[in-house]
């Protein structure tokens, strides 16, 4: 059974930009979570998605946003670029929603300049 | 509320000799809790996990973790250390509790394992 897959694997935009990630879960798992991880703040949780609909969401501003497609697969959004955004953004499925056992992507780095 | 504290930001050991990496908890319901494995420029790879069975608890490539409850810590060891353990080590709890925060992930800052030949 293939893993979680990321797309890209690496991305270089500057200040002010947007930018789209996108994870897929594996197959038959609904639910795909979001983590940003930064040397200062460590890993830490952005939103769930689960059926379509973010059930859970963590402590970051509105210029972070997701979605969930129905063959659940999920999609993150950055507006308006800060330096501060750059990280290693991780994406994780589970069976379920509230599953705890959850099974990561290798990760999108992200460099803001 | 939930939250990890990995005691140790670094760990140096020499190959074929004990890995202690250790990690106290908080958290106001039964809790889950995992240790997970991350090699430079990799996700994370879920090494053991406790749920409310065995207190001891095996998970791959030799490492195991015990869970007590009365000092609400989850240690991970393993016998003997392999130049291939070295990397960065979390220590996570989720959340049992009920509404929106069910099922999050709460992530130590985690330890650095070095293992010199």
């Amino acid at each position: 059974k293939a893993g979680v897959t990321q797309t890209p694997r690496y991305l270089i935009k500057t200040r002010g930009q947007q930018v789209t990630l996108s994870c897929s879960p594996i197959s038959g798992h609904r639910s795909v979570s979001w983590y940003q991880q930064t040397p200062g703040q460590g890993l830490q949780f952005l939103f769930e998605y689960f059926s379509e609909t973010q059930r859970n969401k963590g402590n970051f501003p509105g210029r972070f946003s997701g979605r969930q497609f129905s063959n659940s697969r999920s999609e993150m959004n950055v507006s308006t670029l800060e330096l501060g955004d750059s990280a290693l953004y991780l994406c994780a499925s589970s069976p379920a929603w509230g599953d705890n056992e959850q099974f990561f992507g290798p990760g999108t780095r992200l460099t803001v300049l | 509320a939930q939250s990890v504290t990995q005691l140790d930001s670094h760990v140096s050991v020499s190959e074929g000799t004990p890995v202690l990496l250790r990690c106290n908890y908080s958290s106001s319901y039964s809790p889950s809790l995992f240790w997970y494995v991350q090699h430079p420029n990799k996700g994370l790879q879920l090494l053991l996990k406790y749920t409310s069975a065995a207190t001891l608890v095996k998970g791959i490539n030799g490492f195991e973790a015990e869970f007590k409850k009365s000092e609400t810590s989850f240690h991970l060891t393993k016998p003997s250390a392999h130049m291939s353990d070295a990397a960065e080590y979390f220590c996570v709890v989720s959340d049992h509790g009920r509404g929106s925060t069910l099922g999050r992930l709460y992530f130590g800052r985690g330890t650095q394992l070095t293992v010199w030949p």
